[in-house]
């Protein structure tokens, strides 16, 4: 069975511009879930999304939004880039939000804000 | 979810067991220990999980002190390849805020050694 996959795996914005990730979970999950890792923070909880809709979601600023597609493909979305935008996004899937609880990660997309 | 307290660094020879300790002494009954583990600039990989018994799986042991309030994850042959940052978490399925969400501490560092 596949892993999850994450488009594209590397990135380099300027500020002020806004970009799109793109992940695939692994086939028949339908929970993704998005983090943010940096060194000074280390990984953080973005938002979770479930059958199309985000179910869960961290504390982090409207301008990072997502979505999620029939198929269980999710994307997420950070307009008007900073600096501190910079760091390794991660997408995790689930088969259910249930204990115990397993999430599988992808590779992750590294974005670098200049 | 209940808060988890790991040494910020551990080393291991090669062939040795790797004994990495968590505390979480405020862990209410219904809620999981799990440990994750993130090898260089790749996503966190599930390792294994455990309520009250200590488990075993390919990968690890877990050792669950009766109390509940810490625990142990034992890497009964490490290798180079177990270098990487190892976390523990806890996490009960409480719904609304749990939702796809894994809450990372700073985890322990393992590096073996030759």
């Amino acid at each position: 069975k596949a892993g999850v996959t994450q488009t594209p795996r590397y990135l380099i914005k300027t500020r002020g511009q806004q970009v799109t990730l793109s992940c695939s979970p692994i086939s028949g999950h339908r929970s993704v879930s998005w983090y943010q890792q940096t060194p000074g923070q280390g990984l953080q909880f973005l938002f979770e999304y479930f059958s199309e809709t985000q179910r869960n979601k961290g504390n982090f600023p409207g301008r990072f939004s997502g979505r999620q597609f029939s198929n269980s493909r999710s994307e997420m979305n950070v307009s008007t880039l900073e600096l501190g935008d910079s760091a390794l996004y991660l997408c995790a899937s689930s088969l259910a939000n249930q204990d115990p609880y397993e999430q599988y990660f992808g590779p992750g997309t590294r974005l670098t804000v200049t | 979810d209940a808060k988890t307290t790991q040494p910020p660094s551990m080393d291991c020879a090669e062939g040795r067991a790797a004994n990495l300790p968590c505390n979480h002494s405020t862990i209410s009954g219904n809620e999981y220990v799990y440990w994750y583990r993130q090898i260089h600039s790749q996503g966190p990989q599930y390792i294994i999980h455990g309520l009250k018994n200590n488990e075993t799986n390919e990968m690890a042991s877990l050792i669950i002190t009766e109390d509940r309030k810490s625990s142990t994850l034992i890497l009964p042959h490490a290798t180079l390849r177990d270098t990487a940052v190892y976390y523990c978490i806890v996490r009960v399925d409480a719904g609304g805020t749990s939702y796809g969400k894994l809450t990372f501490g700073q985890g322990t560092i393992l590096t073996v050694h030759p």
